[in-house]
């Protein structure tokens, strides 16, 4: 399988649930990065992870944890959520973090 | 702080027609990137523009780059529906670790038949 790959492609969990998206790349890229995309608001990057190191991030809540084992798959751990956080979560990766990024088809998040 | 602004941000547009979608950003870049979502889908990657002056072409769309005016438009030439999508633009700063994209809000395009 090529390019950029997400599961699961929709999701829908309760507050209490504790639950993990997948991201991975197929690309030889060295950096990946978690966004987040609803309706109220544009593109929201989340983390970005260049080398497995995690080099940013912009002051997400606690409720997301990311993981990155390796330069192929990135990990977003989910618990105690709320129904703001519904969105559409998309996982990106690049071969530099500031090159031409390839994004995978998303996971449509809902938190009941 | 960077930021990087499109305009506009919704646009109703009549097949047939040419209109330009205009990409300002704040600070010095030499990278930028034009991207396209479909509704309910993923990003999809249009133009890499990597030099002042640079011009690409795809179809109906060409992008541009003017690094000293830190603008970039994204024109499109006789639209059909198909084209109907959001279009974002991102910008490229920093050197080694503090590299990082900037996302526009992205430009609402619909196209009436």
């Amino acid at each position: 399988e090529t390019g950029v790959t997400q599961t699961p492609r929709h999701l829908v969990m309760g507050m209490t649930n504790k639950k993990s998206l997948k991201c991975e790349q197929h690309l030889g890229h060295n950096a990946m990065y978690w966004y987040k995309q609803s309706a109220k608001k544009p593109l929201e990057l989340m983390f970005v992870y260049s080398l497995e190191e995690r080099v940013e991030n912009n002051s997400v809540p606690s409720r997301f944890s990311p993981e990155c084992p390796n330069s192929s798959h990135l990990f977003l751990h989910l618990h105690t959520l709320q129904p703001e956080d519904s969105a559409l979560y998309l996982c990106a990766s690049s071969h530099l973090t500031s090159g031409e990024q390839y994004f995978g088809p998303g996971t449509r998040l809902t938190v009941t | 702080e960077l930021k990087v602004e499109q305009n506009p941000l919704f646009l109703s547009m009549q097949e047939g027609k040419n209109y330009t979608i205009y990409c300002n950003y704040s600070t010095t870049s030499d990278r930028l990137y034009w991207y396209r979502q479909d509704p309910g889908k993923s990003l999809e990657s249009l133009f890499v523009l990597l030099s002042n002056g640079a011009v690409k072409q795809e179809g109906r769309l060409m992008a541009s780059l003017d690094t000293k005016a830190r603008l970039s438009t994204l024109h499109i030439t006789a639209a059909v529906h198909d084209l109907s999508a959001t279009y974002f633009c991102a910008v490229g700063v920093g050197r080694n670790r503090d590299d990082k994209i900037i996302f526009g809000k992205g430009t609402r395009l619909h196209i009436l038949p």
